[in-house]
């Protein structure tokens, strides 16, 4: 089936430096792909989203970029701070309302 | 903002309880859509509502149900709790197709079943 990946479960990172997440997707159909934040014991909270017509969208101290030649998503966020420590979904949907949704990756930030 | 309620934060039941777990949004969203979240496993959805009265399968649906007599409220059933239940519960909801298909959450029902 399609599915969501994520190539790193962890990522670690020093207060004020940039972070990346990466993201691959598996269908080529899907036209809308959203970023999610989940704080320990909290519900995922949205973060950015990006059309298929788009491969860059800017938010508050969050880009997110599409590649769609090799199926690719990327949440960078700037000067990252310790309450930036969270899991991160990526979720794509090539259907109408249904979200496929990646495992996550846990962002560790430290001072 | 959004808001999407859930009924309770901690839920312990033993096996074989009929468990009712609730979900409310304030933003007039078409969809609704129940998923369970497990380590390793991400979210899966359980069922979905277009509207009202309506509901759909979704990719795990077998020991659930749900109900949607209202708009905005969007309950799951375990009709008989079983351990292999015990997980976090996450609903959300989003707006028609037409407009961005965000789906925003609540905070989740950690249910335990014993």
């Amino acid at each position: 089936g399609e599915s969501v990946g994520l190539h790193l479960p962890t990522l670690s990172v020093q207060e004020g430096d940039n972070s990346i997440i990466n993201c691959a997707y598996s269908n080529s159909a899907s036209d809308y792909f959203i970023w999610y934040k989940q704080e320990s014991g909290k519900g995922p909270q949205f973060i950015i989203d990006i059309r298929s017509n788009m491969d860059k969208r800017q938010g508050q101290r969050v880009t997110v970029l599409l590649n769609k030649t090799v199926k690719h998503l990327s949440l960078q966020i700037a000067a990252t701070q310790p309450g930036d420590s969270a899991v991160y979904f990526c979720a794509e949907t090539p259907w109408t309302d249904k979200l496929i949704f990646g495992t996550g990756t846990r962002l560790q930030v430290f001072p | 903002d959004v808001k999407v309620t859930q009924s309770s934060r901690y839920l312990v039941k033993r096996t074989g309880e009929k468990v009712f777990l609730e979900c409310v949004q304030d933003m007039d969203h078409e969809n609704m859509f129940w998923y369970r979240q497990d380590p390793g496993l991400g979210l899966r959805l359980i069922y979905f509502s277009y509207d009202v009265k309506m509901k759909e399968k979704g990719d795990i649906p077998e020991g659930y149900s749900v109900s949607r007599e209202k708009k905005e409220r969007f309950s799951l059933i375990l009709e008989s709790a079983s351990t292999n239940q015990t997980s976090m519960y996450l609903c959300a909801s989003s707006p028609p197709t037409s407009g961005k298909k965000t789906q925003y959450f609540g905070p989740g029902t950690r249910l335990l079943v014993l």
